[in-house]
Formats: C-alpha cells, structure tokens, sequence
C-alpha cells in the first residue's frame, strides 16, 4: 500500500525560529511530491512542487528537498512568524496507475509570537 | 482571477436526502477532482475527470456520484447510500493528468454535515 506519512503531527515553535517538517512516503517510484499550506477551514493552496529528478525547490523562506532513496522529503521554513501557522501538507503522485495522488495527514504549525 | 469557487460553504442533509456539491473553475484545466477531509485523515479521492464527459472513481466512490457537462463544471452528489457524509470536501483541478509538473489547485471546500 503506498501511504504517506507526516510526523510530528502538530508543532509549536517561537517565532523567528528554523524550522522543518518531515514527509515520508512507502513507495520511490514517484512522479513528483508536492508541499501544500492548509488554513482552518480552508481548501490547500501549493506552495512547491518538486519532480522526481529534483533534489530541491525553493520559494522565498521556503526549500523543500527530495530524497526518493530514502523516501523522504522535509520542508525547511526559515525565520518563521505568526502568519506561518497552518496545517502543511504533503502529497505524492505515485508512478503507475492512473497516477493518483497521496496525501499526508499534514502537521499543525504553531508559531507563538 | 482565476480559481476554482465550491459552494456552498456549509451544507446540511438530512436522512435520506440526496445533496449536490458545487465546483467550477475558471482556469480552463482539463482535470477536475472531487476530495473528502476527515480529521486525523488525509485526504481521499472521491472522483476524478480527465476530459468534459468522462469520470473514474477514486478510492471512496461508494454512495457518491458526478457529472461532468462541462469543462468548467463538476458537481458532486452525496447520495442517501453515503451513510457517513459528514466531512470536508474539496474540489481541485489541474491543466491535465499525467506524470508531468502539474499541480494541482484547490476549492475552499464544503463543509457536509447531517442534521
């Protein structure tokens, strides 16, 4: 069964803090794995899509690295605030079939001012 | 701007009732989405539609259906067999389904709930 994992599933952190958010996923063979930013109530907006044959994507305060042999993936958020708090989420597009896309469970980010 | 609106915001069923779940982009994508938010779950494809006219079922179609007239269009409904409805449910679209960079954009979700 290919899943998705997110630990931990909820976080809290000083602002200004580093910070970085795990994704593990059971199956190599991906098309590409995607982080999404949740907010409550809200639909998922994307905030980087990385492809198989990427190490890292990065926007902003942002870099989501890829390492498909280990099945891993972790989103690096930098200088954190406030406005950072949210469920973040991470999905990936298994190869074969009809390429569906797995999601996480997400992990809850607080940032305390 | 272009995005996707889901409608509406919150929606309540009662037994037996069958109810429709709106979705529409402006985006001119080709696929479209149907996905159900339990808490503690990720999310789980309900339906999915590469092309106007054509529709697979995700992983948890049991007592749902859809429809797609139209390429900007496709609603949801939960019918009376969908015995938990009660759940988040987001719309999302993407310019096609294949393995390429193609990320997927989202609703702001309908929240179901029985009454």
């Amino acid at each position: 069964k290919q899943e998705v994992t997110q630990i931990p599933a909820a976080l809290s952190v000083p602002e200004g803090e580093n910070l970085v958010l795990n994704c593990s996923f059971t199956d190599s063979a991906i098309y590409n794995l995607q982080w999404f930013r949740q907010d409550p109530g809200k639909g998922l907006t994307s905030l980087l899509l990385i492809q198989s044959s990427q190490r890292e994507q990065t926007s902003g305060r942002l870099n989501a690295s890829l390492d498909k042999s280990s099945g891993r993936s972790t989103l690096y958020i930098a200088a954190s605030q406030p406005g950072d708090s949210a469920t973040y989420l991470c999905a990936v597009r298994y190869s074969g079939g009809y390429q569906k896309v797995t999601f996480g469970t997400g992990t809850k980010l607080q940032v305390i001012p | 701007d272009g995005g996707i609106t889901q409608s509406p915001k919150y929606l309540f069923r009662k037994e037996g009732q069958n109810v429709t779940l709106s979705c529409e982009q402006n985006l001119n994508h080709d696929a479209m989405y149907w996905y159900r938010q339990d808490p503690g779950q990720g999310l789980r494809l309900i339906y999915y539609s590469q092309i106007v006219n054509d529709f697979q079922k995700g992983d948890i179609a049991e007592g749902y259906s859809v429809s797609r007239e139209k390429k900007e269009s496709f609603p949801l409904t939960v019918t009376s067999a969908q015995k938990n409805p009660t759940a988040f449910y987001l719309c999302a679209s993407s310019t096609h389904m294949g393995p390429t960079n193609q990320p997927q954009h989202f609703g702001d979700g309908t929240r179901l709930s029985i009454l």
